[in-house]
């Protein structure tokens, strides 16, 4: 089955700055890439999901990269708010109805 | 509406209750899929039904059993469950055709064993 590694754990940046997370996927078959939100106590909440046949893709401070033959995907988030704060996990699909597998998280902090 | 409804937001049950969290979409999916959730942990995928038949059981326990009674509707039936089954339980759903994977999560029910 899929596994994907999610990296780092926990990121702690200055308000305003940038920051990257990043993920590896091990099935070649998977083509859909979702970034999910989780604040305490809520649901996940999509952000910005990215297809295998396209590069990049971006949504006003948000962008995702993938790179199929390597295997790996990054989320980047510019300008960052306190608001931003919360835990985003990456996923991976074989798309239909497969299910997502999710990375372990990443918590991140903004720091005023 | 692109709302997933989750019944009911709490639960407490004992571990030889019997109980039944439902899970209802009206945006045409037919694409329906319980997750698991424990604390500081990532949603782990339990049962995905496709047009209303089970297609992915990953090796469940059988204390747990999953029904789709519609296209709209889908529950998760409990009985006899363990402390750590103790959880939040997130239902999904997605349209099942080709590209259009996007998934809809309902606010999940949190869900203690005692």
């Amino acid at each position: 089955g899929e596994n994907v590694e999610q990296h780092p754990s926990t990121l702690s940046v200055q308000e305003g700055d940038s920051a990257v997370i990043k993920c590896t996927y091990s099935d070649s078959a998977s083509n859909y890439f979702p970034w999910y939100k989780q604040e305490l106590g809520k649901r996940p909440q999509l952000i910005i999901d990215i297809r295998s046949n396209v590069g990049e893709k971006k949504d006003q401070r948000i962008a995702v990269t993938l790179n199929k033959t390597a295997k790996h995907f990054s989320l980047h988030i510019t300008e960052t708010q306190p608001e931003d704060s919360a835990v985003y996990f990456c996923a991976a699909s074989a798309g239909g109805a497969d299910g997502l597998t999710f990375g372990k998280g990443t918590h991140l902090i903004i720091q005023p | 509406d692109t709302e997933v409804t989750q019944t009911p937001k709490h639960l407490v049950m004992g571990m030889t209750n019997k109980k039944s969290l439902k899970c209802e979409q009206h945006m045409g999916h037919r694409a329906m899929y319980w997750y698991k959730q424990k604390a500081k942990k990532p949603p782990e995928l339990m049962f995905v039904y496709s047009y209303e038949k089970l297609s992915i059981n990953e090796s469940v326990p059988s204390r747990f059993s999953p029904e789709c009674p519609n296209s709209s509707l889908l529950n998760l039936h409990l009985h006899a469950l363990q402390p750590e089954d103790s959880a939040l339980y997130l239902c999904a759903s997605s349209q099942d055709r080709g590209w259009n994977t996007e998934a809809f999560f309902g606010q999940g029910t949190r869900l203690t064993v005692v």
